[in-house]
């Protein structure tokens, strides 16, 4: 079946632009999450989407970070204002339950320049 | 929190040999310790994970050790083969009282086997 899909692949921006970041989880998938990835770094847990609950935001850098997830379903990170340390890659997962595996999507590049 | 800390950073082996990967986590509270394996240019990829009740687990080539005492964890990979050359990556999660927290990477262990 499909995997996490995560769109654009790439992104360069311009400093102080804001960008949106796409995520389709698994269908069923009731769990969702976005991690950043930098150079050479593991992974940065950002946020935490479970249901229709409040997210967990705990892990988001800036306010100039926010994401939601409409219907349950598809998910989007913003950054909005970008600068160069914002340069990374952005991961999603979704899981069926907090307690189940994780399924990671591919990635976005993103380039601040 | 918690913090896991993982070593070597890369690590170089012939086709064949045995390659091992070790994490340390500082959370005595952290219940549950997957291992993922990203390829060049894809998401991670659970390969193994391990629970704080089981001291031992394995699957074909690959086997996860467990020391709560010591708060570390190991992933060893016998007979490595070529395909195997990716970047792994350790994590630990603790539990809340029956809710879980999030997944706490370790920094990653590019691994490279040569032919």
């Amino acid at each position: 079946g499909a995997g996490v899909s995560q769109s654009p692949s790439n992104k360069v921006t311009e400093k102080g632009k804001d960008v949106e970041l796409r995520c389709d989880p698994i269908s069923g998938h009731t769990a969702l999450y976005w991690y950043r990835q930098s150079l050479g770094q593991g992974l940065e847990f950002l946020i935490y989407f479970q249901g229709n609950s409040a997210p967990d935001k705990s892990g988001l850098p800036s306010d100039r970070f926010s994401a939601e997830r409409t219907g349950g379903s598809v998910s989007t990170l913003t950054i909005q204002r970008t600068q160069q340390e914002d340069s990374a890659v952005y991961l999603c997962a979704s899981s069926l339950y907090r307690d189940n595996e994780q399924f990671f999507g591919p990635g976005t590049r993103l380039t601040v320049l | 929190g918690e913090n896991v800390e993982q070593h070597p950073s890369t690590l170089s082996v012939q086709e064949g040999d045995s390659a091992v990967i070790k994490c340390t986590y500082s959370d005595s509270a952290s219940n549950y310790f997957p291992w993922y394996k990203q390829e060049l240019g894809k998401g991670p990829q659970l390969i193994i994970d391990i629970r704080s009740n089981v001291g031992e687990k394995k699957d074909q080539r690959i086997a996860v050790t467990l020391n709560k005492t010591a708060k570390h964890f190991s992933l060893h990979i016998t007979e490595t083969q070529p395909e195997d050359s990716a970047v792994y990556f350790c994590a630990a999660r603790r539990n809340y009282g029956g809710s879980q927290g999030n997944l706490i990477f370790g920094k990653g262990t590019k691994l490279s086997v040569k032919p």
